[in-house]
């Protein structure tokens, strides 16, 4: 169990265009998603939270109107860079904590991750 | 500043012997840490957390150690294997963060055949 599945895993796009990531829980629900994003060699840096149907809280520098984020349902959170730019291209993840069940609620399952290139 | 540090980026250990990954932490308010791998292009992987109620948790090879007086936790890898070979992130949480994770900056473990 616990599998946080993420597409694309790797996307080339124009400056100037909008990219959707997707992350979604396969086999458990989540009461919250995160989204995190790698520079080379650094460390994991939370972009923001999302809670079902509630607005995400996003983290202190991190531009709420460029990194939309939807989180249409326990098992599915989008992120969507919007008119992205080549200081966007970066590693993206997302997390998932479960909602209940079997799984621990203070353990993240993370996703694969989106490595985005913008030209 | 880093609230969660992990001040070796690097560590090469030969096979069958023992891995030591140290996480300091500045914020007495952390009272959960885990420790995630992750290898290249993909996401971490959780290994093994502890409570702040504890000072060790094991599960075969891995075995953490909290030292909460010194803000300190360890992780131990006995013995290592070429697998083991990937980046090591300590996390930590506290109640009053709603549970959002802080990580550290991770360390690159090489297992040497």
């Amino acid at each position: 169990g616990a599998v946080v599945s993420q597409h694309p895993s790797w996307v080339i796009c124009k400056s100037g265009t909008s990219v959707k990531i997707e992350c979604r829980s396969l086999d458990f629900q989540a009461t919250t998603m995160f989204w995190y994003r790698q520079f080379p060699k650094q460390s994991l840096m939370l972009m923001a939270t999302s809670n079902e149907g509630s607005k995400a809280t996003y983290e202190q520098g991190v531009e709420k109107d460029k990194f939309l984020i939807n989180h249409a349902s326990l098992t599915l959170s989008t992120l969507t860079v919007t008119s992205a730019h080549p200081e966007d291209s970066s590693f993206y993840i997302c997390s998932a904590r479960p909602l209940a069940g079997g799984l621990a609620k203070n353990i993240q399952y993370f996703g694969a991750g989106t490595r985005l290139s913008v030209l | 500043d880093q609230q969660v540090k992990q001040n070796s980026p690097s560590l090469s250990v030969q096979e069958g012997r023992i891995s030591i990954l140290n996480c300091d932490y500045t914020n007495s308010m952390f009272d959960y840490f885990l420790w995630y791998k992750k290898y290249p292009a993909e996401g971490p992987t959780f290994l093994i957390s502890i409570s702040s109620i504890k000072d060790k948790n094991e599960d075969g090879r891995f075995t953490v150690f909290l030292n909460k007086s010194a803000k300190h936790l360890s992780l131990h890898i006995v013995p290592s294997q070429p697998g083991d070979s990937a980046v090591y992130f300590c996390a930590a949480s506290a109640a009053d963060y709603g549970q959002n994770f802080v990580f550290g900056p991770g360390t690159r473990l090489s297992v040497l055949p």
